[in-house]
């Protein structure tokens, strides 16, 4: 069965780089489109964007200025970069597949944002 | 961007109870719906797609309807595991956006 695991620092200062790594295990990277979600706490979700193995990825407007996402078939995972993050940005950061509908999901990462 | 509405956004019911609830979307996404269920601290679970597509492995209790604007998701039977959070999804263009969520707890 397929299945996600975020990783990364679970804290990050202000205007610094959130950096946070998916690994997929049970299915191949290149076979789906890859997406990264957010959710500060208590709070709704939010696509941040997501990638294709051709290259080709699409960011949410709310955050293109700031993201980025790669992605190295080699390691059959996919990465998230969020620059000058702002306390805004503390939230649990959910990697899933898919294109239309997100499943699986991975069981996400709390990132807080704080000096 | 299209934005999603959900109502209610909580609802208390009983085991056994039926349980609908209503997805807007701000214009015409067709058929391009998706349902999600979180349970605290969980990642959220992936239920139903294209609006009335069940999942592998979701029980039948579970149910959605409605294209164009308005969905519904109806839990038939209320168990005592879907007491959770749902969340709406559209998937009719970028950027992919979520409803606000629906609190299903316990009367």
């Amino acid at each position: 069965q397929v299945q996600l695991q975020e990783s990364g620092p679970g804290l990050v200062k202000p205007s610094e780089t959130l950096s946070l790594t998916c690994i997929v295990s049970g299915d191949f990277i290149t076979n789906y489109y890859w997406n990264w979600i957010r959710q500060p706490p208590g709070k709704g979700l939010e696509w941040i964007g997501h990638i294709y193995h051709n290259g080709n990825s699409d960011y949410n407007p709310s955050l293109k200025s700031r993201v980025s996402i790669s992605m190295d078939t080699s390691k059959n995972q996919f990465s998230l970069r969020l620059r000058s993050v702002t306390v805004a940005d503390t939230a649990v950061y959910y990697c899933a597949r898919g294109y239309s509908q997100f499943g699986p999901w991975g069981q996400g990462t709390l990132v807080t944002v704080s000096s | 961007d299209i934005q999603m509405t959900q109502s209610p956004s909580s609802v208390s019911a009983s085991v056994g109870d039926r349980v609908t609830i209503t997805c807007r979307a701000s214009q015409d996404i067709s058929y391009w719906l998706a349902w999600y269920q979180q349970k605290p601290g969980k990642a959220p679970k992936l239920l139903i797609y294209t609006a009335s597509t069940l999942e592998s492995g979701v029980p039948s209790r579970f149910s959605g309807s409605g294209s164009g604007t308005d969905f519904t998701l109806t839990i038939s039977s209320l168990h005592s595991e879907d007491f959770a959070t749902y969340y709406c999804q559209h998937a009719d263009s970028l950027p992919r956006g979520f409803g606000p969520g629906t609190k299903v707890d316990v009367k």
